[in-house]
């Protein structure tokens, strides 16, 4: 029984196309995270949602767009990809907004051709 | 800002042997410490935390990290490395109070030869 489940785990798809990262916990968390890893593995958080409420929003160009229908769904919807979105992108959930134990899903491998 | 730095990208060690990752930190306040592992297409899984309470902390999978306050640093080790324990692995900080984020470090990729 999968904790953290995103789908889909590959996408390719060409530039300019607008495209969505489904993500759903099973654990009852009260918050949720999108966090992207470039290609040298270094990991940065995205965006934080408590209860369905935008928490933490790090610097990301405005054609991220994360929504989130229910606490236990944190959805990412990209417009016009770039290249450069080229990545893994990772759905996490806590129980806290603090990441006291954040559990994180098997990624998302983003390729932008 | 807070920052980890983890020394060296690449460590490689015989099966059998100890394992050390070294993790520094920089924060102006006292922080939260976190050590995750990612094995190959997979997500992070948490192996242990530093979380104010004892400094020698034991996590999964035989691993252990001490924070010393004194040298900012939160290492990871296991006394006998297991072709098992071959991963990514990442030292993360997070403050205590604040803008609760874990920032990462860049990762060590550990190798375990036979």
């Amino acid at each position: 029984d999968t904790a953290v489940s995103q789908t889909p785990k590959y996408l390719v798809t060409q530039m300019g196309n607008d495209k969505s990262i489904k993500c759903e916990q099973n654990l009852g968390h009260d918050t949720m995270y999108w966090y992207k890893q470039d290609s040298k593995k270094f990991l940065k958080i995205m965006f934080s949602y408590n209860n369905k409420e935008l928490i933490i929003n790090e610097t990301v160009p405005n054609r991220f767009s994360p929504k989130s229908p229910d606490k236990a769904h944190l959805n990412l919807h990209i417009n016009s990809l770039e290249l450069g979105d080229s990545a893994v992108y990772f759905c996490a959930s806590s129980q806290d907004p603090g990441q006291t134990e954040a559990f994180f899903g098997q990624g998302t491998r983003l390729t932008v051709v | 800002a807070q920052s980890v730095t983890q020394l060296g990208s690449h460590v490689s060690v015989s099966e059998g042997a100890l394992v050390l990752l070294r993790c520094n930190y920089s924060s102006s306040v006292p922080p939260y410490l976190f050590w995750y592992v990612q094995y190959p297409n997979q997500g992070l899984q948490l192996l242990l935390k530093y979380t104010s309470a004892a400094t020698l902390v034991k996590g999964i999978n035989g691993f252990e990290a001490e924070f010393k306050k004194s040298e900012t640093s939160f290492h990871l080790t296991k006394p006998s490395a297991h072709m098992s324990d071959a991963a990514e692995y990442f030292c993360a900080v997070r403050k205590i109070q604040g803008a609760q984020k874990l920032v990462f470090g860049q990762g060590t990729r550990l190798t375990i030869n036979p």
